[in-house]
């Protein structure tokens, strides 16, 4: 069965750092987003992409994060200085289109450690 | 406003009872998509269901159940004869518009314990 994967796993970095995370969505689909949970907590969104350009995205995306679909696979979360707070496990997702039933396909996460 | 209240915080239950799991919701759109996702111990989401806000039929699944009622704005779950293997994270989530590139709004979840 397809799946969306999720690399690294776990990231650990310096605070001020640049991270990347990266997500191979499943091959048919053409909504992709990025979902955060800070430990303990309620997951998050972040943001939607289609047609290479963001369809909507929270209050958490601010100037720090960019999203980018470089080539044909790969769907990837850009955090150019990070912050302690960045701590989380973040989430992508893909969905297929057309779907009447929204559904969006979660990876394993990569969690992110920012000391 | 757009919101999905999960009140329980955490649950606690001996193997082999039932357990209903509560999620409240608002929204001001006629379309929209109602989910529950498990978060295991490993942290993965794992789909459970999806219902649209046309389709109020109850739906049974092995041991699990979902009862959607849109006069209150619920959809709760229910585990039949827990388990130890359902101790998870379980999270309602809203899902707005037709197309599939709209957002999940996510309650804050809800901690199962099933305790041999």
């Amino acid at each position: 069965e397809p799946e969306v994967t999720q690399t690294p796993s776990h990231q650990v970095t310096q605070m001020g750092q640049e991270v990347i995370l990266r997500c191979v969505p499943i091959s048919n689909h053409l909504y992709f987003y990025w979902y955060r949970q800070i430990l303990g907590q309620k997951v998050e969104f972040l943001v939607s992409f289609y047609n290479n350009e963001i369809s909507e995205k929270s209050e958490i995306f601010d100037d720090q994060f960019s999203v980018e679909r470089p080539d044909g696979s790969n769907f990837t979360l850009k955090i150019r200085s990070t912050k302690l707070e960045d701590s989380a496990m973040y989430f992508c997702a893909s969905s297929e289109i057309p779907s009447s039933y929204n559904e969006q396909f979660f990876g394993p996460g990569t969690r992110l450690t920012v000391l | 406003a757009q919101k999905v209240t999960q009140a329980q915080t955490e649950i606690s239950v001996v193997e082999k009872e039932d357990v209903t799991l509560d999620c409240v919701y608002e929204t001001r759109d006629t379309t929209y998509y109602l989910f529950w996702y498990k978060q295991p111990p490993s942290g993965e989401l794992v789909f459970l269901i999806r219902r649209n806000s046309f389709d109020e039929q109850n739906e049974i699944s092995g041991r699990y159940s979902w009862n959607f009622q849109k006069s209150t704005s619920s959809f709760n779950f229910t585990i039949t004869a827990s388990q130890v293997v359902d101790s998870a994270v379980y999270f309602c989530a809203l899902g707005l518009g037709a197309g599939g590139y709209n957002k999940l709004i996510f309650g804050a979840g809800t901690r199962l314990a099933v305790h041999p």
